[in-house]
C-alpha cells in the first residue's frame, strides 16, 4: 500500500494540554503536508513542510519532518475544545499527487 | 470567495439507479480530484483532471465509475448502476496550477445505496 501512516490512531486529551501526531510515509517526497477534518466537513489544509525543512511553526501548530525516518509529526500545543477533529497527512511526491494516511481521531475534552 | 461546491450534499438511491454527483472548483484552479472517504478504506483518491484532461483515473474501482471534466468550471462523477458497497462520502477538491500541491476540497456527497 502506498498509503501513510498516523498514530496513534485516537487521542483523546483535556483542554490546554498539547497533542502530538505521527506519520509515516513510504514514498520519496516533494512535500508533506496536513490536513484538518471537522466531522461531516471536507479536509481543510493546515501547514506544508517541504523535504528540505526540517521544522515549521504556524500559530499553535509545529510541524517536524525526518526524511532519513520518513516520519513527520504535528503537534498542536495548548489544545481547545474546538480542536477536535481528524488529522491527515499527506505527502506529496513528484507526480504531484497526494498519498493520504488514515487519520488520527482527536477529542480535546473541555 | 466561493469554494469547492459540491452538489447534492447527501444523495439516497436504490440500487442498481444512476447516480450523478457534481462539482464546480475555485475559479483559477486547474487540477480537479474526485476522492471517496470510507472508514474502511479511508481517503481514496478516485481521478484527477489537469486542464479539463483525465490524467490518472487509476483509483476508478470499475468501469460502473465514470467522470468527465467539460470545462474548468464544471465536472461530474456517474455511478452506474449504484451498489450498496458504493456508499461513501465523495469528495471533490480542486488545486492551482504552480502552487505547492494544496488541495482545496469541498464539502462532499454523503451516497447512501440501499
Amino acid at each position: 500500500s502506498q498509503q501513510g501512516e498516523e498514530d496513534p490512531q485516537a487521542l483523546s486529551i483535556q483542554e490546554g494540554e498539547n497533542a502530538t501526531m505521527n506519520c509515516s510515509y513510504k514514498t520519496s517526497i516533494n512535500n508533506l503536508q496536513w490536513y484538518r477534518q471537522n466531522s461531516g466537513r471536507g479536509l481543510v489544509h493546515l501547514i506544508l513542510i517541504r523535504s528540505n525543512e526540517r521544522e515549521k511553526h504556524s500559530g499553535r501548530l509545529r510541524v517536524t519532518l525526518d526524511t532519513s525516518k520518513k516520519s513527520s509529526s504535528l503537534l498542536i500545543t495548548a489544545s481547545r475544545a474546538a480542536d477536535t477533529a481528524s488529522y491527515f497527512c499527506a505527502n506529496a511526491g513528484n507526480n504531484r499527487k497526494l498519498i493520504w494516511g488514515l487519520g488520527t481521531s482527536l477529542a480535546v475534552n473541555p | 470567495d466561493a469554494g469547492v461546491i459540491q452538489s447534492p450534499r447527501h444523495e439516497v438511491t436504490e440500487m442498481g439507479q444512476e447516480v450523478t454527483l457534481r462539482c464546480k472548483p475555485i475559479s483559477g484552479h486547474n487540477s480537479l480530484f474526485w476522492y471517496r472517504q470510507t472508514m474502511m478504506r479511508g481517503l481514496e483518491l478516485l481521478i484527477y483532471f489537469n486542464n479539463n484532461v483525465p490524467i490518472d483515473d487509476s483509483g476508478m474501482p470499475e468501469d460502473r465509475f465514470s467522470a468527465k471534466m467539460p470545462n474548468a468550471s464544471f465536472s461530474t462523477l456517474k455511478i452506474q448502476p449504484s451498489e450498496p458497497r458504493d456508499s461513501a462520502v465523495y469528495f471533490c477538491a480542486s488545486r492551482l496550477a504552480g502552487s505547492t500541491d494544496t488541495q482545496y476540497f469541498g464539502p462532499g456527497t454523503r451516497l447512501t445505496v440501499l
